[in-house]
């Protein structure tokens, strides 16, 4: 199974700042990945897939990079309304693993 | 608009079984795949598996292989995902979502709690 390691597990920053989030795969997913956000007791919510793609709906702010092994999700400016869970996904053979999140917290 | 409406909270003794349903509405059933995925405890994602529901075709995780059997009715735009024997690290919230590219919609959650 390809193996997804999430980094960092847990942030705490201001309202305005800039995040970036990683997520490195253990093989090589060919920018097969997903990025969702996730609010305490909702379900997720798709912010980009295909690596860099945004979803429909999803503020400019967001933005996927990355290739190979090595994938980054940066939200510019962050809003009051971006603090939550984020998890990275790859798509790339099953069984198609999460990473194990990072969860963002206003400082 | 697309709509994910999953059954209510299930709570279960162990070694029970559970059946758990995703009812879709607002596009066309059988043209996209439908996937679970099971959140324990507020903890990470776990993909379980998916089924097409044109041919009914599936494909798990082979952790939960014996575990969850994964069924669709065509007839009413409904999936379902029975889990067997169940134990306690069974309990977890089981989310349906639909395959696109990424899965853009999700049902709300079903909590399945086990326990004597």
């Amino acid at each position: 199974d390809i193996q997804m390691t999430q980094s960092p597990a847990s942030l705490s920053v201001s309202v305005g700042e800039t995040v970036t989030i990683t997520c490195r795969a253990s093989e090589n997913i060919y920018s097969n990945l997903a990025w969702y956000q996730q609010k305490q007791g909702k379900s997720p919510q798709l912010l980009v897939y295909a690596a860099t793609n945004l979803a429909d709906g999803v503020p400019s702010r967001f933005s996927g990079s990355g290739s190979g092994t090595q994938y980054s999700l940066k939200i510019n400016s962050l809003q009051s309304e971006d603090f939550g869970s984020y998890y990275c996904q790859h798509f790339w053979g099953t069984p198609w693993t999460f990473g194990g999140g990072t969860k963002l917290e206003i400082k | 608009e697309v709509q994910l409406q999953q059954s209510g909270p299930e709570l279960e003794k162990p070694g029970a079984s559970v059946k758990i349903s995703c009812k879709a509405s607002g596009y066309s059933f059988t043209g996209y795949n439908m996937n679970w995925v099971k959140q324990s405890n507020g903890k990470s994602l776990e993909w379980i598996g998916n089924i097409d529901p044109y041919y009914g075709g599936t494909s798990y995780n082979q952790k939960f292989k014996g575990k969850a059997t994964l069924t669709v009715d065509k007839s009413s735009s409904t999936a379902y995902m029975q889990l067997k024997s169940l134990t306690s690290e069974d309990s977890a919230v089981y989310y349906c979502a639909r395959e696109t590219t990424g899965f853009a919609y999700w049902g709300q959650g079903t909590l399945v709690t086990v326990s004597a």
